[in-house]
């Protein structure tokens, strides 16, 4: 079964760099969600999608952005980069359902900052 | 969404049962039990969830106390991939279904050979 796609894998940046990175939902899904997980950290909520408007919004620093597409894939943009925004960050997608959905997350990129 | 406790680390002999427990005390009665697990730096990958019935699939079960204060998962003959961080998560639902998933500090569960 088809997964969620994440790229590019693996990303290295300067401070004060621009970093984008993308998120493919699994075929169907319309409801995108991105996951901050430091060093020896759980993952963290950042923001959601659901339907291309923005859903729900955690503790994003205001030096990202994301948006989801008319054909549902999500991109996350990240600005002024700091070393403590070195982190594997996670997308997940799902069906949303009025009875709750199930998130699939994807493999991660992996930031790193220097 | 209501807070979670797991124990921090198990340890679980290859082919045994492993049983994970977590409480969930102040949970509220439109919230489900998810449990997800965390293999090294993977994407988390979901295992199950239920309302306030016990639940099964080919992964794992889930029992949940009458009271829903506590829950415990259930993986019936552990395997050494089955060594990983597993989280039981409380979630509400809301009305597009789509609610956030809040991680708390899971369970290190060791597979020993």
């Amino acid at each position: 079964a088809a997964g969620v796609i994440q790229s590019p894998r693996h990303l290295i940046k300067e401070k004060r760099e621009t970093a984008t990175l993308k998120c493919y939902p699994i075929p169907r899904h319309d409801t995108v969600y991105w996951y901050q997980q430091g060093p020896g950290q759980d993952p963290q909520f950042l923001i959601s999608f659901y339907e291309k408007m923005q859903s729900d919004k955690g503790s994003i620093p205001d030096r990202f952005s994301a948006q989801q597409f008319s054909d549902y894939h999500s991109e996350l943009n990240m600005s002024s980069l700091e070393l403590g925004d070195s982190a594997l960050y996670f997308c997940a997608s799902s069906l949303a359902s009025g009875v709750g959905d199930t998130q699939y997350f994807g493999p991660g990129t992996r930031l790193t900052v220097l | 969404d209501a807070k979670t406790t797991q124990p921090p680390s198990m340890d679980c002999a290859e082919g045994r049962a492993a049983n994970l427990p977590c409480n969930h005390s102040t949970i509220s009665g439109n919230e489900y039990v998810y449990w997800y697990r965390q293999i090294h730096s993977q994407g988390p990958q979901y295992i199950i969830h239920g309302l306030k019935n016990n639940e099964t699939n080919e992964m794992a079960s889930l029992i949940i106390t009458e009271d829903r204060k506590s829950s415990t998962l259930i993986l019936p003959h552990a395997t050494l991939r089955d060594t990983a961080v597993y989280y039981c998560i409380v979630r509400g639902i809301s009305n597009f279904g789509n609610e956030k998933l809040t991680f708390g500090t899971g369970t290190r569960l060791t597979i020993i050979p």
